[in-house]
């Protein structure tokens, strides 16, 4: 059974500062999905990243991911106000249409 | 383009009654999803469509059941709502078919109270 594990599950960070939100998986997979959701909002896709060693950049905002080590990271590079909100991950299972989802990385960013 | 729509936005409902969750979407996607999303539990899959004329059980089906109208529409509905069904419902849809990527696209949600 997939299983997708996010860390830290809440982070409280100044502007300026940069840090790594790191998504875990517990099957094979070359397919995985960064979201953001404001609070009260929808999800919006981030990243989508379909192959080993797939880096996508956008703004302060750095997706990456490894298969072997069935690990992708999101890079957040001197953190503005702004990128505040929710972050989930989402993995997708082989031979089915379902994304298996992380618990979501709620991050505030203080000014 | 709308993307995808969802109605109602805000719903309460009584212990026992019923409704349906309305989902269109203007992409031509082939799948569509309904999820539900609860304080720090992310979101879990209720039901799916791969495509037209199919529907699968995510994995939090017991007391839902959709229909997939046509192509664009996919509908939800709780024919006998519970206060455990209080909840935010998004719905979503995506190219995903033979092969595709999987990247979803999500309406902005219904946010169901059930007293």
């Amino acid at each position: 059974e997939l299983k997708v594990e996010q860390n830290p599950l809440f982070l409280s960070m100044q502007e300026g500062k940069n840090y790594t939100i790191y998504c875990n998986y517990s099957t094979t997979s070359d397919r995985l999905y960064w979201y953001r959701q404001d609070p009260g909002k929808s999800l919006e896709s981030l990243f989508v990243l379909l192959s080993n060693g797939a880096v996508k950049q956008e703004g302060r905002l750095m997706a990456s991911l490894d298969t072997k080590a069935r690990l992708s990271t999101l890079h957040i590079t001197a953190a503005v106000h702004d990128l505040s909100a929710t972050y989930f991950c989402a993995v997708e299972g082989t031979g089915n249409y379902q994304l298996i989802w992380g618990a979501g990385t709620k991050l505030i960013i203080k000014p | 383009n709308a993307g995808v729509t969802q109605t109602p936005k805000f719903q309460v409902l009584k212990t026992g009654q019923s409704m349906t969750l309305q989902c269109a979407q203007d992409m031509n996607h082939n799948s569509m999803y309904w999820y539900r999303q609860d304080p720090g539990m992310g979101l879990r899959l209720i039901y799916y469509s791969a495509s037209e004329g199919t529907t699968d059980k995510g994995e939090v089906p017991n007391g839902y059941n959709v229909s997939r109208l046509n192509k664009r529409e996919f509908s939800l509905r709780l024919e006998s709502a519970a206060p455990s069904q209080t909840s935010v419902y998004f719905c979503a849809s995506s190219t995903s078919s033979g092969g595709t990527y999987n990247e979803q696209f999500f309406g902005p949600g219904t946010r169901l109270t059930v007293l």
